[in-house]
């Protein structure tokens, strides 16, 4: 069956450090993986978007690499700040299909100061 | 962003009622969605919509109903709550690739 994997457990590192997530996803085919934020109580914000093709993309202080063949995606955020602190979401869709993604169940990160 | 805006926020209720959540959005996007979200179980799609004529099923929808009333407005009834629909509901639409979502629904069955 097809599954998407991000870590349950909270990501705690320091003010300064690069936190780094994973998203890993098995029997998909994706034409493209999105990364929300969620902030308690409020809904998803789209962050970074990056392709089937495309090995990695990046966005002020975010990078996001995308790896087919191993089935993951590493979403990073350098220089992380306290306000960085928030659950990450990744989400599967694919091209020309349903316009239905699938998400991740999202990896908190906090970071402290 | 008042974009997609969902009323209303905050609702208990009991068991056995019919409740609905509605969704508005000024996008003029076409692609709307409800989602419910629970601890440690991530987003699930409810029911999904392409266009005014355009109603889908999603992963959970057993025990929901939607209406399109028009391109802007997308309703969720449950019908008879029960308290396992006790939950964090999202409205979202769609343009290209990218989902917005509402600011939500904590809807308690007791």
């Amino acid at each position: 069956s097809q599954k998407i994997e991000q870590n349950s457990e909270a990501l705690n590192i320091q003010e300064g450090k690069t936190a780094t997530l994973t998203c890993n996803y098995t029997n998909y085919s994706p034409a493209y993986l999105q990364w929300y934020r969620q902030d308690p109580g409020r809904g998803p914000v789209f962050l970074l978007l990056i392709r089937e093709n495309e090995k990695e993309k990046r966005k002020e202080r975010l990078k996001v690499t995308f790896d087919t063949t191993l089935k993951q995606s590493l979403f990073h955020i350098t220089a992380s700040q306290p306000a960085d602190s928030a659950t990450y979401l990744c989400a599967l869709d694919m091209e020309g299909g349903s316009y239905i993604p699938t998400f991740g169940r999202g990896t908190s990160l906090i970071v402290h100061p | 962003d008042a974009d997609v805006t969902q009323t209303p926020r905050n609702r208990i209720t009991k068991t056995g009622k019919r409740i609905m959540l509605e969704c508005s959005q000024t996008k003029g996007h076409d692609r709307m969605y409800w989602y419910r979200q629970d601890p440690g179980l991530g987003l699930r799609l409810i029911y999904y919509s392409f266009d005014v004529k355009d109603i889908n099923k999603g992963e959970i929808s057993d025990g929901y109903s939607v209406s399109r009333q028009a391109q802007a407005k997308f309703s969720l009834s449950l019908e008879s709550a029960i308290p396992n629909q006790t939950a964090l509901y999202f409205c979202a639409t769609r343009q290209g690739s990218e989902q917005f979502f509402g600011p939500g629904t904590r809807l308690t069955v007791l």
